[in-house]
């Protein structure tokens, strides 16, 4: 696609309901980012994809919280039994390759979920 | 680990004005990379600069530029001739060059406001 997509765009979701994100990245990208932006606050770094494998998951911030990848393209971020302090904007980037300095990030739009 | 500090959460500008955006950052690395993203209200984060540290020229695109002081950990972000098309959030981050799987780290962002 002409850029990293994100659906849903927004979610409402009953505490204690789970929730799946996708995000598609950009066609060829291997690397993928997960992250999360609080009402206010900067981006928290959740977790990166190389292809499909996830070499360090520390940036989770709670078991309920998993990612994968599969085919080397889509990714999906699930969170189980949702709680409010989740609630947030999740945005999902993709660059050619990892930590190389001139392949640049993409962001998508991000996916806003409200856990009431 | 390394953290980005953005000391002003909103700022204000006459459109056509000058304005600089703070950002400082704390790292033991010696070798690392920076960037200025954008984000208006659509939610996509959008790079605006990036600047690379062992390099001592400041990086510039168009009406943006950077002040990169690397022993004060300090990297401004000059943006002349404001648009009112400047407005929105403006985060600064950082990544380093070395092994492991983070991705950026993201100051809490500042809020840019283009008065007419």
């Amino acid at each position: 696609g002409a850029g990293v997509s994100q659906s849903p765009s927004n979610k409402v979701t009953e505490k204690g309901k789970d929730v799946e994100l996708r995000c598609d990245p950009i066609s060829g990208h291997t690397a993928l980012y997960w992250y999360r932006q609080s009402l206010g606050q900067g981006l928290e770094f959740l977790i990166y994809f190389q292809g499909n494998s996830a070499p360090d998951k520390s940036g989770l911030p709670s078991d309920r919280f998993s990612a994968e990848r599969t085919g080397g393209s889509v990714s999906t971020l699930t969170i189980q039994r949702t709680q409010q302090e989740d609630s947030a904007v999740y945005l999902c980037a993709s660059s050619r390759i990892h930590r190389v300095m001139n392949t640049e990030a993409f962001f998508g739009q991000g996916t806003r979920l409200t856990v009431v | 680990a390394q953290t980005v500090t953005q000391s002003q959460p909103e700022m204000s500008v006459q459109e056509a004005e000058t304005v600089t955006l703070s950002c400082t950052y704390d790292t033991s690395e010696s070798d690392y990379y920076l960037f200025w993203y954008k984000q208006p209200p659509s939610r996509q984060m959008i790079l605006v600069i990036r600047q690379e540290a062992y390099k001592q020229q400041n990086a510039t695109e168009n009406r943006f530029s950077v002040n990169f002081q690397k022993a004060a950990k300090s990297f401004s972000l000059k943006i002349s001739d404001s648009q009112l098309g400047d407005a929105a959030m403006y985060f600064c981050a950082y990544r380093d060059s070395g092994g492991g799987a983070d991705g950026l780290t993201f100051g809490k962002g500042t809020h840019l406001i283009i008065q007419p």
